[in-house]
């Protein structure tokens, strides 16, 4: 079992749409958990942060972690095809210098 | 643009052959990680430096090796090369290497090896 699973989808939505994609995963000594969005052809890039339980809002995005269920989410108010995208969910361990455990990556398409 | 500087962009080669691929990190960045991306595996964590030394280690294979340099810059080292070493493979870069910390990632290096 991996330590981090996420749906590959594809994920296909109307534009406008909220979207919620998420990672379950195994390893309860995570701390840290990030979301990443990466457009084809390109590096990842940092679109959310958390560290332990809880939501956390920036604009149309939501991160919510749920350490009880080893779950987390994000969620994308107002979908918008520039949001069409890979996102992948990345989780750490507290403590020093540690990896990043990535997911596989979910694939959105947002259809306007 | 992250500010992370990635070369080459794309590299062909054949099997058994090494290379070497370049990083730079931003400007003020003392940590450099490298990941691996291909289609079945995902993003791969591989290994990270900070300030010249080795801090963590992920699923490196041993015919890969790294090093960073008094400057900052990263080199990653695949020898004798396989077909499934066809990937696109990333470098990172943060300032402290914190566990939490925002990695701000390079354009990636395509590698197809024949």
């Amino acid at each position: 079992q991996k330590e981090v699973e996420q749906d590959p989808g594809p994920l296909s939505v109307p534009e406008g749409a909220i979207v919620s994609l998420n990672c379950t995963y195994s390893n309860s000594a995570f701390q840290y958990f990030m979301w990443y969005r990466q457009y084809s052809r390109k590096g990842p890039e940092l679109l959310m942060y958390t560290y332990s339980s809880g939501n956390k809002e920036d604009g149309r995005f939501t991160a919510q972690v749920d350490k009880s269920s080893k779950y987390i989410s994000l969620f994308i108010r107002d979908s918008q095809p520039s949001d069409s995208a890979t996102y992948l969910c990345a989780m750490s361990v507290a403590g020093g210098y540690q990896k990043v455990t990535f997911g596989t990556g979910t694939k959105l398409q947002v259809i306007p | 643009d992250s500010g992370v500087t990635q070369t080459p962009k794309h590299l062909i080669t054949a099997t058994g052959q090494r290379v070497t691929l370049r990083c730079s990190p931003r400007s003020g960045d003392l940590s450099v990680y490298w990941y691996q991306q291909s289609l079945d595996q995902g993003l791969q964590f591989l290994i990270q430096y900070y300030n010249g030394e080795e801090r963590a280690k992920g699923n490196i294979l041993e015919r890969f090796s790294a090093q960073q340099f008094p400057d900052l810059h990263s080199e990653l080292n695949l020898s004798s090369l396989e077909l499934g070493d066809s990937a696109l493979y990333f470098c990172a870069s943060s300032v402290t290497g914190d566990l939490g910390e925002t990695q701000y990632f390079g354009p990636g290096t395509r590698l197809l090896v024949l």
